[in-house]
């Protein structure tokens, strides 16, 4: 594998339920990020971590948490989201926080 | 608010001509810029990047153009091919901040 993947790349979930998505990168770098695409919207930084510790979190509700347990993965734990909560979750790497970002090819996520 | 923007949700352009895809942001101290580029079904695809210091980088057929007193940005693709169709994004930095503020996008379609 190369660069960014993410899984699963599409996820139904209801409102109750508990899910995870995954990120990993190949790149050797050391900042991850998780960004959210509605439609019509620019990208959404929710969270970024640099050298596994939490640098950023862009007042993201509690339901989404993150999980960053060493510099090539990166997690987003889901728990009881709303119906508006659907979107293009897409993870990020950089070599360090503010260079060139390399994107995974998102996990589409459909909350009924 | 949006610090940066794309004004032009959609382009259409003839296959062999040039394509301009027009960007404008608001926060003076950004000074590191990058397009990316967008399939359906994939994640954002890093194209090409400038610094505050240069007015104008140049990467095959893709040239962006940095005006810093109008705060605008520009990508030019000459010449224009199908497979340049895409969603092109602009994002913006503080060069040692955490955070790329995202454009909207512009879809460009080129027309054979």
């Amino acid at each position: 594998e190369t660069g960014v993947t993410q899984t699963p790349r599409h996820l139904v979930m209801g409102m109750t339920n508990k899910k995870s998505l995954k990120c990993e990168q190949h790149l050797g770098h050391n900042a991850m990020y998780w960004y959210k695409q509605s439609a019509k919207k620019p990208l959404e930084l929710m969270f970024v971590y640099n050298f596994k510790e939490q640098t950023e979190n862009n007042s993201v509700p509690s339901r989404f948490s993150p999980e960053c347990p060493n510099s090539s993965h990166l997690f987003l734990h889901l728990h009881t989201l709303q119906p508006e909560d659907s979107a293009l979750y897409l993870c990020a790497s950089s070599q360090v926080t503010g260079e060139t970002q390399y994107f995974g090819p998102g996990t589409r996520l459909l909350v009924l | 608010d949006q610090q940066v923007k794309q004004n032009s949700p959609s382009l259409s352009v003839q296959e062999g001509r040039i394509s301009i895809l027009n960007c404008d942001y608001t926060n003076s101290m950004f000074d590191y810029f990058l397009w990316y580029k967008k399939y359906p079904a994939e994640g954002p695809t890093f194209l090409i990047s400038i610094s505050s210091i240069k007015d104008k980088n140049e990467d095959g057929r893709f040239t962006v153009f940095l005006n810093k007193s109008a705060k605008h940005l520009s990508l030019h693709i000459v010449p224009s091919q199908p497979g340049d169709s895409a969603v092109y994004f602009c994002a913006a930095s503080v060069y040692t901040g955490n955070q790329f503020y995202f454009g909207t996008g512009t879809s460009l379609t080129v027309i054979p």
